[in-house]
């Protein structure tokens, strides 16, 4: 089975501008989830998709959100960019028929966001 | 906040020396996963613990789930330099996955 794929792989934005991250899981896996992994905060959990809709969201602004699609690819937008946001976003997907944490998460090579 | 807490955050460890990284929670988990993270790469799933006092072996690495389910470690027995990265242990809480900081390990050759 092919991984999980995640685009782009590096992305350089300027404050204030908005950005669309796109993820593709194993075939299968209806779970999808998504990280913000910084050197200061570790793996911090943004939300989880199941079946096109959010079952979980992490402590972040609105300016975070996200959508999954019928064929269970997700993508995730971020807002009014701030410095603050550069980090490696991951996405992991499941299969996720129960509650996330009783799953093994495969990860993507995730997506590298520098703002400027 | 993070519910679980790693430690020693960093391990510097002599090539062929063994290392424990532990996993604390201050709650009772359901089940605690491990996953490594190499230097540039994402985390790779290792090995998921769900029984009291479990304990599972992958060739050198060995886990252990404590008998409350709050802790679990990971003890490496003759480090190679493929060990290098970052181990995270992770828990279920409100139905999300937390993860700890993780514990680096850099190998002295």
């Amino acid at each position: 089975k092919a991984g999980v794929t995640q685009t782009p792989r590096y992305l350089i934005k300027t404050r204030g501008q908005q950005v669309t991250l796109s993820c593709s899981p194993i075939s299968g896996h209806r779970s999808v989830s998504w990280y913000q992994q910084t050197p200061g905060q570790g793996l911090q959990f943004l939300f989880e998709y199941f079946s096109e809709t959010q079952r979980n969201k992490g402590n972040f602004p609105g300016r975070f959100s996200g959508r999954q699609f019928s064929n269970s690819r997700s993508e995730m937008n971020v807002s009014t960019l701030e410095l603050g946001d550069s980090a490696l976003y991951l996405c992991a997907s499941s299969l996720g028929r129960g509650p996330l944490g009783d799953y093994e998460q495969y990860f993507g090579p995730g997506t590298r966001l520098t703002v400027t | 906040g993070q519910q679980v807490m790693q430690i020693p955050q960093y391990q510097h460890v002599q090539e062929g020396e063994d290392f424990t990284t532990y996993c604390n929670s201050s709650t009772t988990l359901s089940n605690i996963q491990w996953y490594k993270q190499r230097p540039g790469g994402h985390p790779v799933f290792l090995i998921q613990l769900v029984k009291s006092g479990e304990v599972k072996k992958q060739k050198r690495l060995t886990f252990q789930f404590g008998e409350a389910k709050k802790n679990s470690s990971l003890h490496i027995t003759a480090t190679q330099t493929t060990d290098v990265g970052t181990y995270f242990c992770a828990g279920p809480y409100d139905y999300k996955l937390s993860f700890g900081a993780g514990t680096t390990v850099t190998v002295r050759a």
